[in-house]
């Protein structure tokens, strides 16, 4: 049962404009959500995160929204470079629980120069 | 500060042998996870550490898979025997405490199971 969806394995975006990385959840515990960012042969590194008590995130190019009655959160990232090519995981926990956190299936974001 | 250190990077063996992954994490983060990343997918969590002791193991198959965190440092995670299935990147993630969120995560073993 995915809790945690990613429903665009893909997404390829020109350098300067804005990429749109979606996620969905099912838990409407969750009140905890991550974003990382991962590499070819690498472990994934953290990214951004925002807490359920927030709608919006912001740290410089990169701002994470959520909608909590839609069950919904996105990362937006302006301008898109293409360093910014990469698999990006979402990821939901319920702190009530412990801090297991339950990841989506990844976008593959590709920034074209 | 040293990341989370795992070893070996790659390993290839053939099913129902055995296997032994091993992990490093950051200095003074008390707890550990083990990931298992099945290609296509997100990782998912096998079992996590609070020093050395056990918090949620509830989705590792314990008929095959087995870890533990000796002295609350390094852990060391076992399949045996392997099946086919079980190919996946093994990742290892640590972090300060149980209520502390964003883990690092290591490179991770990929493990080809042949």
């Amino acid at each position: 049962d995915q809790q945690v969806k990613q429903n665009s394995p893909s997404l390829s975006v020109q350098e300067g404009r804005i990429s749109i990385l979606n996620c969905d959840y099912t838990n409407s515990m969750f009140d905890y959500f991550l974003w990382y960012k991962k590499y070819p042969a690498e472990g994934p590194t953290f990214l951004i995160s925002i807490s359920s008590i927030k709608d919006k995130n912001e740290d410089g190019r990169f701002t994470v929204f959520l909608n909590k009655s839609a069950k919904h959160l996105s990362l937006h990232i302006v301008p898109s470079q293409p360093g910014d090519s990469a698999v990006y995981f979402c990821a939901a926990s319920d702190s009530n629980t412990g801090n297991q956190f339950y990841f989506g299936t990844g976008t593959s974001l590709t920034v074209i120069p | 500060e040293a990341g989370v250190a795992q070893s070996p990077r790659y390993k290839i063996i053939e099913k129902r042998q055995s296997v032994a992954f091993w992990c490093n994490p950051i200095s003074g983060h008390a707890t550990l996870y083990w990931y298992q990343q099945i290609l296509g997918q997100g990782p998912k969590l096998l079992i996590q550490f609070q020093n050395n002791g056990v918090v949620d193991d509830s989705q590792l198959p314990k008929d095959r898979f087995s870890a533990e965190r000796l002295k609350g440092v390094d852990s060391t995670l076992k399949i045996q025997p392997a099946k086919l299935e079980d190919s996946a990147v093994y990742l290892c993630a640590s972090s300060l405490d149980v209520g502390a969120y964003g883990y690092t995560f290591g490179s991770g073993t990929r493990l080809t199971v042949v």
